[in-house]
Protein backbone atom coordinates (compact mmCIF):
# COMPACT_ATOMS: atom_id res chain seq x y z
CA UNK A 1 0.00 0.00 0.00
CA UNK A 2 1.03 3.49 -0.87
CA UNK A 3 2.35 5.02 2.24
CA UNK A 4 2.84 8.71 1.19
CA UNK A 5 0.56 10.36 -1.23
CA UNK A 6 0.41 13.30 -2.91
CA UNK A 7 -2.55 13.55 -5.34
CA UNK A 8 -1.48 16.29 -7.37
CA UNK A 9 0.13 15.74 -10.05
CA UNK A 10 1.04 18.95 -11.18
CA UNK A 11 0.09 22.79 -10.22
CA UNK A 12 0.75 25.22 -12.71
CA UNK A 13 0.31 29.30 -11.08
CA UNK A 14 1.46 33.05 -12.48
CA UNK A 15 4.15 34.58 -10.66
CA UNK A 16 3.07 36.07 -6.90
CA UNK A 17 0.26 33.49 -6.29
CA UNK A 18 0.38 31.48 -3.20
CA UNK A 19 0.80 27.53 -4.03
CA UNK A 20 -0.45 24.85 -1.44
CA UNK A 21 0.52 21.07 -1.86
CA UNK A 22 -0.46 18.33 -0.52
CA UNK A 23 0.39 15.44 1.38
CA UNK A 24 -0.81 12.67 2.87
CA UNK A 25 0.45 8.95 4.75
CA UNK A 26 -0.22 6.40 6.19
CA UNK A 27 2.10 4.65 8.99
CA UNK A 28 1.25 2.23 12.09
CA UNK A 29 3.82 4.04 14.04
CA UNK A 30 3.74 6.27 16.51
CA UNK A 31 7.10 7.61 16.05
CA UNK A 32 7.93 8.96 12.58
CA UNK A 33 9.92 11.68 10.35
CA UNK A 34 7.96 13.90 7.46
CA UNK A 35 9.78 15.03 5.12
CA UNK A 36 9.86 17.28 1.77
CA UNK A 37 12.63 17.69 -0.72
CA UNK A 38 12.73 19.92 -3.87
CA UNK A 39 13.96 18.70 -7.13
CA UNK A 40 14.53 21.54 -9.41
CA UNK A 41 15.30 21.33 -13.54
CA UNK A 42 19.06 20.35 -12.61
CA UNK A 43 18.25 17.28 -11.15
CA UNK A 44 19.49 17.42 -7.41
CA UNK A 45 17.70 16.95 -4.11
CA UNK A 46 17.28 19.82 -2.22
CA UNK A 47 16.02 19.49 1.60
CA UNK A 48 13.54 21.15 2.60
CA UNK A 49 12.21 20.02 5.73
CA UNK A 50 11.93 17.48 8.39
CA UNK A 51 9.15 17.70 11.17
CA UNK A 52 9.11 14.73 13.53
CA UNK A 53 5.67 12.93 14.87
CA UNK A 54 5.46 14.54 18.08
CA UNK A 55 6.29 17.92 16.84
CA UNK A 56 2.93 19.58 15.30
CA UNK A 57 3.66 23.21 15.27
CA UNK A 58 3.40 24.41 12.11
CA UNK A 59 6.23 25.83 10.57
CA UNK A 60 7.17 29.26 8.52
CA UNK A 61 10.81 29.80 6.83
CA UNK A 62 10.60 32.50 4.49
CA UNK A 63 8.10 32.19 1.92
CA UNK A 64 7.83 28.79 2.53
CA UNK A 65 5.24 26.89 5.04
CA UNK A 66 3.91 23.98 6.45
CA UNK A 67 0.95 22.55 8.25
CA UNK A 68 1.10 18.67 10.11
CA UNK A 69 -2.03 17.35 10.96
CA UNK A 70 -1.99 14.23 12.68
CA UNK A 71 -5.64 13.57 13.05
CA UNK A 72 -5.64 13.81 9.41
CA UNK A 73 -2.12 12.46 8.43
CA UNK A 74 -1.60 15.42 6.83
CA UNK A 75 1.73 17.58 5.91
CA UNK A 76 0.99 20.06 3.75
CA UNK A 77 3.44 22.79 1.95
CA UNK A 78 2.48 26.02 0.73
CA UNK A 79 4.50 28.46 -1.50
CA UNK A 80 3.34 32.11 -0.33
CA UNK A 81 4.12 34.50 -3.01
CA UNK A 82 5.50 32.24 -5.79
CA UNK A 83 8.66 33.15 -8.10
CA UNK A 84 9.52 31.29 -11.30
CA UNK A 85 12.65 29.95 -9.54
CA UNK A 86 10.45 27.92 -7.14
CA UNK A 87 9.33 25.65 -10.77
CA UNK A 88 10.30 22.09 -9.35
CA UNK A 89 8.94 19.04 -8.52
CA UNK A 90 8.63 18.55 -4.50
CA UNK A 91 8.18 15.30 -2.52
CA UNK A 92 6.85 14.70 0.19
CA UNK A 93 8.47 11.51 2.46
CA UNK A 94 8.00 9.32 5.29
CA UNK A 95 10.29 7.01 7.62
CA UNK A 96 9.46 5.08 10.37
CA UNK A 97 10.68 3.99 14.13
CA UNK A 98 10.35 0.76 12.72
CA UNK A 99 12.97 0.87 9.92
CA UNK A 100 15.80 2.87 9.07
CA UNK A 101 15.44 6.27 9.77
CA UNK A 102 16.88 7.42 6.29
CA UNK A 103 14.82 4.95 4.79
CA UNK A 104 12.55 7.47 2.96
CA UNK A 105 8.75 6.59 0.99
CA UNK A 106 8.62 9.18 -1.18
CA UNK A 107 5.60 10.24 -2.92
CA UNK A 108 4.91 10.26 -6.05
CA UNK A 109 5.94 13.96 -6.70
CA UNK A 110 3.96 17.31 -7.32
CA UNK A 111 5.63 19.16 -10.49
CA UNK A 112 5.32 22.82 -9.42
CA UNK A 113 5.33 25.53 -12.42
CA UNK A 114 5.54 29.11 -12.11
CA UNK A 115 5.43 31.28 -14.92
CA UNK A 116 5.59 35.05 -15.20
CA UNK B 1 25.91 22.09 -2.30
CA UNK B 2 25.22 19.54 -0.21
CA UNK B 3 28.69 17.47 0.45
CA UNK B 4 27.83 14.29 -1.23
CA UNK B 5 30.22 13.80 -4.44
CA UNK B 6 28.93 11.34 -6.97
CA UNK B 7 30.43 10.34 -9.56
CA UNK B 8 30.08 10.02 -12.56
CA UNK B 9 27.52 12.23 -13.70
CA UNK B 10 26.12 10.45 -16.53
CA UNK B 11 27.07 7.31 -17.98
CA UNK B 12 25.83 5.65 -21.00
CA UNK B 13 26.36 1.72 -21.36
CA UNK B 14 24.67 -1.27 -23.40
CA UNK B 15 22.04 -3.99 -21.75
CA UNK B 16 24.37 -7.06 -20.40
CA UNK B 17 27.25 -4.52 -18.99
CA UNK B 18 28.28 -3.91 -15.02
CA UNK B 19 28.72 -0.34 -14.05
CA UNK B 20 30.06 1.40 -10.87
CA UNK B 21 28.94 4.19 -9.01
CA UNK B 22 30.61 6.31 -6.80
CA UNK B 23 29.51 7.92 -3.26
CA UNK B 24 31.87 10.05 -1.66
CA UNK B 25 29.66 11.11 1.89
CA UNK B 26 29.39 14.36 3.72
CA UNK B 27 32.81 14.59 5.97
CA UNK B 28 31.68 12.99 8.99
CA UNK B 29 28.76 11.25 8.10
CA UNK B 30 28.59 7.19 8.45
CA UNK B 31 25.40 6.33 6.85
CA UNK B 32 25.43 6.10 2.93
CA UNK B 33 22.13 5.52 1.06
CA UNK B 34 21.41 4.30 -2.46
CA UNK B 35 18.12 5.59 -3.95
CA UNK B 36 16.97 4.77 -7.49
CA UNK B 37 14.89 7.25 -9.57
CA UNK B 38 13.13 6.21 -12.66
CA UNK B 39 9.84 7.11 -14.84
CA UNK B 40 7.89 3.98 -13.63
CA UNK B 41 8.96 3.69 -9.94
CA UNK B 42 9.36 7.18 -8.80
CA UNK B 43 12.18 7.69 -6.26
CA UNK B 44 12.79 3.90 -3.98
CA UNK B 45 15.05 3.34 -1.34
CA UNK B 46 17.74 0.96 -2.26
CA UNK B 47 19.91 0.19 0.64
CA UNK B 48 21.66 1.94 3.52
CA UNK B 49 25.23 1.45 4.81
CA UNK B 50 26.65 2.34 7.96
CA UNK B 51 30.24 2.48 9.14
CA UNK B 52 30.90 0.00 6.18
CA UNK B 53 28.17 -2.67 7.68
CA UNK B 54 24.94 -3.28 5.76
CA UNK B 55 22.19 -1.54 8.13
CA UNK B 56 18.83 -1.87 5.88
CA UNK B 57 17.70 -3.00 2.44
CA UNK B 58 14.95 -2.28 0.21
CA UNK B 59 13.87 -3.34 -3.25
CA UNK B 60 17.42 -3.78 -4.45
CA UNK B 61 17.55 -6.01 -7.16
CA UNK B 62 20.05 -9.13 -6.57
CA UNK B 63 21.82 -7.95 -9.95
CA UNK B 64 22.44 -4.75 -7.60
CA UNK B 65 25.19 -4.62 -4.84
CA UNK B 66 27.00 -2.32 -2.79
CA UNK B 67 29.27 -2.03 -0.35
CA UNK B 68 30.97 1.06 1.81
CA UNK B 69 34.88 0.75 2.81
CA UNK B 70 37.03 2.11 5.43
CA UNK B 71 37.18 6.07 4.39
CA UNK B 72 33.46 5.79 4.00
CA UNK B 73 33.27 6.02 0.08
CA UNK B 74 30.75 3.91 -1.11
CA UNK B 75 30.09 2.03 -4.59
CA UNK B 76 26.69 0.82 -6.09
CA UNK B 77 27.53 -1.94 -8.38
CA UNK B 78 24.90 -2.89 -11.34
CA UNK B 79 25.54 -5.96 -13.40
CA UNK B 80 23.88 -7.54 -16.21
CA UNK B 81 22.19 -4.44 -17.12
CA UNK B 82 18.85 -4.32 -18.84
CA UNK B 83 16.49 -1.15 -20.52
CA UNK B 84 14.79 -0.87 -17.52
CA UNK B 85 17.78 -0.13 -15.22
CA UNK B 86 17.71 3.28 -17.06
CA UNK B 87 17.39 5.81 -14.44
CA UNK B 88 18.89 8.48 -11.64
CA UNK B 89 21.10 6.73 -9.09
CA UNK B 90 21.17 8.97 -5.93
CA UNK B 91 23.53 8.70 -2.80
CA UNK B 92 22.86 10.45 0.39
CA UNK B 93 24.42 10.61 3.48
CA UNK B 94 23.82 11.40 7.07
CA UNK B 95 25.18 11.61 10.83
CA UNK B 96 23.57 10.45 13.86
CA UNK B 97 19.66 10.87 13.02
CA UNK B 98 20.27 14.33 10.88
CA UNK B 99 18.22 14.30 7.63
CA UNK B 100 19.31 13.03 4.87
CA UNK B 101 21.28 15.57 2.05
CA UNK B 102 21.46 13.95 -1.38
CA UNK B 103 24.23 13.80 -3.92
CA UNK B 104 23.32 15.30 -7.43
CA UNK B 105 23.03 11.94 -9.15
CA UNK B 106 24.17 9.66 -11.36
CA UNK B 107 21.82 9.33 -14.95
CA UNK B 108 22.74 6.24 -15.90
CA UNK B 109 21.47 5.03 -19.84
CA UNK B 110 20.99 1.57 -20.43
CA UNK B 111 20.89 1.08 -24.09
Amino acid sequence: AQKVTQAQTEISVVEKEDVTLDCVYETRDTTYYLFWYKQPPSGELVFLIRRNSFDEQNEISGRYSWNFQKSTSSFNFTITASQVVDSAVYFCALSEITDSWGKLQFGAGTQVVVTP
Amino acid sequence: DSGVTQTPKHLITATGQRVTLRCSPRSGDLSVYWYQQSLDQGLQFLIQYYNGEERAKGNILERFSAQQFPDLHSELNLSSLELGDSALYFCASSRGGSPLHFGNGTRLTVT
